[in-house]
């Protein structure tokens, strides 16, 4: 199974500020990795795919980047909405795996 | 809009079975890969099982032998078959979906494996 590490685990920041999420694969997956926001009692928000395009409807402060076995979600100007869980998801096998999670909070 | 809805979870004993669906719109489930995926309260996401386009299906190691997973292309539905629940399945369940380079995600249905 390709492992999914993810840092941090949590992150604090106020509005305003640039939030850079990491996601490093156990093993190369091109590019086949998503990110995702999740809230309290929701399903996760699909935000980018296959590394680096923003799904449809996702505000372009989101952004992705990378290949291979590292990648970055980064939120330029973080706003209220976007205090939430974010995970990264490998897509490039069948078994797919997911980072632990980053809790982004209110500082 | 492409949209996949999951149903069929509920409060089930240890030891009992559940059968969840997830009905398809806008999208053939037969011409996809199709996943299940879970999440456990309080825990991450965690992939349970995959059928491919051409029928080929895959469990984690979690849940192999108790579910199945399986479609009905005349009613652009999937399923998830669970037998021998335990309590460390319960978990809310989503389906998912391969979409062209994207992915394709329910609602979600609940699970809980209590006495």
């Amino acid at each position: 199974d390709i492992q999914m590490t993810q840092s941090p685990s949590t992150l604090s920041a106020s509005v305003g500020d640039r939030v850079t999420i990491t996601c490093r694969p156990s093993q190369s997956i091109s590019n086949w990795l998503a990110w995702y926001q999740q809230k309290p009692g929701k399903a996760p928000k699909l935000l980018i795919y296959k590394a680096s395009s923003l799904e449809s409807g996702v505000p372009s402060r989101f952004s992705g980047s990378g290949s291979g076995t590292e990648f970055t979600l980064t939120i330029s100007g973080l706003q209220p909405d976007d205090f939430a869980t974010y995970y990264c998801q490998q897509y490039h096998t069948y078994l797919w795996t997911f980072g632990q999670g980053t809790k982004v909070e209110i500082k | 809009e492409v949209q996949l809805v999951e149903s069929g979870g509920g409060l089930v004993q240890p030891g009992g079975s559940l059968r969840l669906s997830c009905a398809a719109s806008r999208f053939t489930v037969s011409d996809n890969y199709m996943s299940w995926v879970r999440q456990a309260p309080g825990k991450g996401l965690e992939w349970v099982s995959i059928i491919y386009s051409g029928g080929s299906t895959y469990n984690a190691d979690s849940v192999k032998g108790r579910f199945s997973i399986s479609r009905d292309n005349s009613k652009n539905t999937l399923y998830l078959q669970m037998n021998s629940l335990r309590a460390e399945d319960t978990a809310v369940y989503y389906c998912a979906s391969g979409f062209g380079d994207s992915l394709k995600w329910g609602q979600g249905t609940r699970v809980t494996v209590s006495s």
